[in-house]
């Protein structure tokens, strides 16, 4: 039982330059989310899915895309990349019974 | 608009000494409230969660946090600090539409 699995673990990218943040859960839950996280600013949330084949905006979705592809999966897409969006990005899933969020070991995204 | 705050950025206790994490929020209806931890370049893991019933709820690692509704707070708690619980602390919420944000973090600093 994997929990929630992120890839990849460490990315760098140039400016505009696109790439696509994967992740993936075995737990059967139904929300999805993602987050960013930035030294003082805590986790903001990017996009989440409350059930498959639903997205809604977070605090922060600007030069942000979600896929919600299936129940399992949420990919975070970054189109034209800028040094802004360099972060550690969280993927979390939540189930109907368990209110508690699962995380992934985070994705450390460094743009140049 | 729905937020938690998080009125300290660090806290140090000594170690055995109690501690306190301070969380506050502001969210129409009725909230889920909780607690994580994260530890250095580690995914967040869940502490502790308020959903309805007794104010008092414990945790895990003997943690507890009491939920006030009159001062809308959610402040995390353990009676004696230990060294190994050095780490960032997150208060987070959720309600009705489906959406889990975060406070900024408190680092916990436990001295010997």
């Amino acid at each position: 039982n994997a929990g929630v699995t992120q890839t990849p673990k460490f990315q760098v990218l140039k400016t505009g330059q696109s790439m696509t943040l994967q992740c993936a859960q075995d737990m059967n839950h139904n929300s999805m989310y993602w987050y960013r996280q930035d030294p003082g600013m805590g986790l903001r949330l990017i996009y989440y899915s409350a059930s498959e084949g639903t997205t809604d905006k977070g605090e922060v979705p600007n030069g942000y895309n979600v896929s919600r592809l299936n129940k399992r999966e949420f990919s975070l897409r970054l189109e034209s990349a800028a040094p802004s969006q360099t972060s550690v990005y969280f993927c979390a899933s939540i189930g109907v019974r368990n209110t508690e969020a699962f995380f992934g070991q985070g994705t450390r995204l460094t743009v140049v | 608009a729905q937020s938690v705050a998080q009125p300290e950025d660090q806290v140090n206790v000594a170690e055995g000494n109690p501690l306190t994490v301070k969380c506050t929020y502001s969210v129409s209806g009725n909230p889920y409230l909780f607690w994580y931890v994260q530890y250095p370049n580690r995914g967040l893991q869940f502490l502790l969660k308020y959903i309805t019933g007794d104010n008092l709820v414990k945790g895990s690692y003997g943690f507890e946090a009491e939920f006030n509704k009159s001062q809308t707070s959610f402040h995390l708690k353990k009676p004696s600090a230990l060294v190994s619980d050095s780490a960032l602390y997150f208060c987070a919420v959720s309600w009705a539409a489906g959406k889990l944000i975060f406070g900024q973090g408190t680092e916990l600093s436990v001295k010997p």
